[in-house]
Formats: C-alpha cells, sequence, structure tokens
C-alpha cells in the first residue's frame, strides 16, 4: 500500500515537499516512481529513484527544480518541488515497481494520489 | 523520446461487446509495452505488462498482444466495471518512460 500527503495550494514560484509512505512490501528492494496527471489529461512520468536511493531520474519538465529521494528506515519517498509554475498542477501519484533491484518501468502499486494546485 | 498513440481517443460499447484498443509506438519497444485501466477518481490499475502477461488478478477477459511498434488490448467480452480509461506505456527507452492519450470505453 502506498499513501500520499502533502498536497495543496501554492502559489507559482513556490515550494512543496510530497510524501509517499509504503507499506505492505520490502521496502528498500523497490524502485519508486512519481507520476502525474493533470486534470483531465493523460499520465506523465515525473521520476524515479533506486532503492537504495542512490540514483534518480527525471523527466526534462522538472529536472533541476524537484528532487526525489527516500528514507528507508520509514519506508518513505519524497519529492521535493521548487520553482512551481501553473503546469505542474496535477495529481501526483507515487508507484511501485513492479520487480526488485531494477528499474523496470512497469508499476503494479499506485497510492491514491494528491493533488498539486499551482495558481495566484 | 517515444510517442505512444492510442485509437481510438474514444470508444462506445454495450455491455457483452468485444472492445478491442490500440497502441502505436514512434519507434519500437520491443515487447516492453504495459496497459492500466483508470477509472474516474482512482489511481490507475495495471492490468498487461509486457505486451501480453496479465498482471496478479487480472480477468482473463483482458488479453494483449504485439511487438515492436504495434499492439493491442482486447476485452473479449464487456463487463459493466470495464467502462474505463485505458493507457498504453512503453518501459523500453527512458528515461522517460512514456504514455499513451488513453483511449475512453463507454457505455453506448
Amino acid at each position: 500500500q502506498l499513501l500520499e500527503s502533502g498536497g495543496g495550494l501554492v502559489q507559482p514560484g513556490g515550494s512543496l515537499r510530497l510524501s509517499c509512505a509504503a507499506s505492505g512490501f520490502t521496502f528498500s528492494s523497490y524502485t519508486m516512481s512519481w507520476v502525474r496527471q493533470a486534470p483531465g489529461k493523460g499520465l506523465e512520468w515525473v521520476s524515479a529513484i533506486s532503492g537504495s536511493g542512490g540514483s534518480a531520474y527525471y523527466a526534462d519538465s522538472v529536472k533541476g527544480r524537484f528532487t526525489f529521494s527516500r528514507d528507508n528506515s520509514k519506508n518513505t519517498v519524497y519529492l521535493q518541488m521548487n520553482s512551481l509554475r501553473a503546469e505542474d498542477t496535477a495529481v501526483y501519484y507515487c508507484a511501485k515497481d513492479m520487480w526488485e533491484r531494477t528499474f523496470s518501468g512497469a508499476f503494479d502499486i499506485w497510492g491514491q494520489g494528491t493533488m498539486v494546485t499551482v495558481s495566484s | 523520446e517515444i510517442v505512444l498513440t492510442q485509437s481510438p481517443a474514444t470508444l462506445s460499447l454495450s455491455p457483452g461487446e468485444r472492445a478491442t484498443l490500440s497502441c502505436r509506438a514512434s519507434q519500437s519497444v520491443s515487447s516492453y509495452l504495459v496497459w492500466y485501466q483508470q477509472k474516474p477518481g482512482q489511481a490507475p490499475r495495471l492490468l498487461i505488462y509486457d505486451a501480453s502477461n496479465r498482471a496478479t488478478g487480472i480477468p482473463a477477459r483482458f488479453s494483449g498482444s504485439g511487438s515492436g511498434t504495434d499492439f493491442t488490448l482486447t476485452i473479449s467480452s464487456l463487463e459493466p466495471e470495464d467502462f474505463a480509461v485505458y493507457y498504453c506505456q512503453q518501459r523500453s527507452n527512458w528515461p522517460p518512460w512514456t504514455f499513451g492519450q488513453g483511449t475512453k470505453v463507454e457505455i453506448k
């Protein structure tokens, strides 16, 4: 199970930190991702992080502004979002990779999502 | 970046009918194609991975086929709970992993 939190309303240029708490699996063995969905739109992969937290990858649209991290002692991942723009407005889902110890890009468990609204 | 194009955008069918959804990739993704189902207000749900493998708990009426650039998701006989939006996603070339724009299966 995955449970996101931290969404809300933020002004353009502002910052927000999302959290995703995991349970029911060996957390540190799995790559995790964030996927977002703008209102009425499709899905967009945002970022992925290795099980150890040593490697992270980003979509070009967020590179340099977002930072993905994890605390395996707390079974939690975080997405630090800085310099937010209106186009970052979306539901943000955290998602678990299907296979251990690999960046597979197939997501078998998703959280319920947390809404981020960037507006003045 | 690999672009996935899904067709049709909307499919209007009745319960019991067969649904055929298409996903075309801008370049070969081999068999690394995934299908998800999303219902309103819910997170996506993994249906099919690697083109033709059903995920755990997915009913046998869902099947996937294809390789290279052309893929198909088939629902053999639509149940009321199958009316939803379906997304394909490639996991071949990354970053980024990319999704199609979705096909909505609606009740006729």
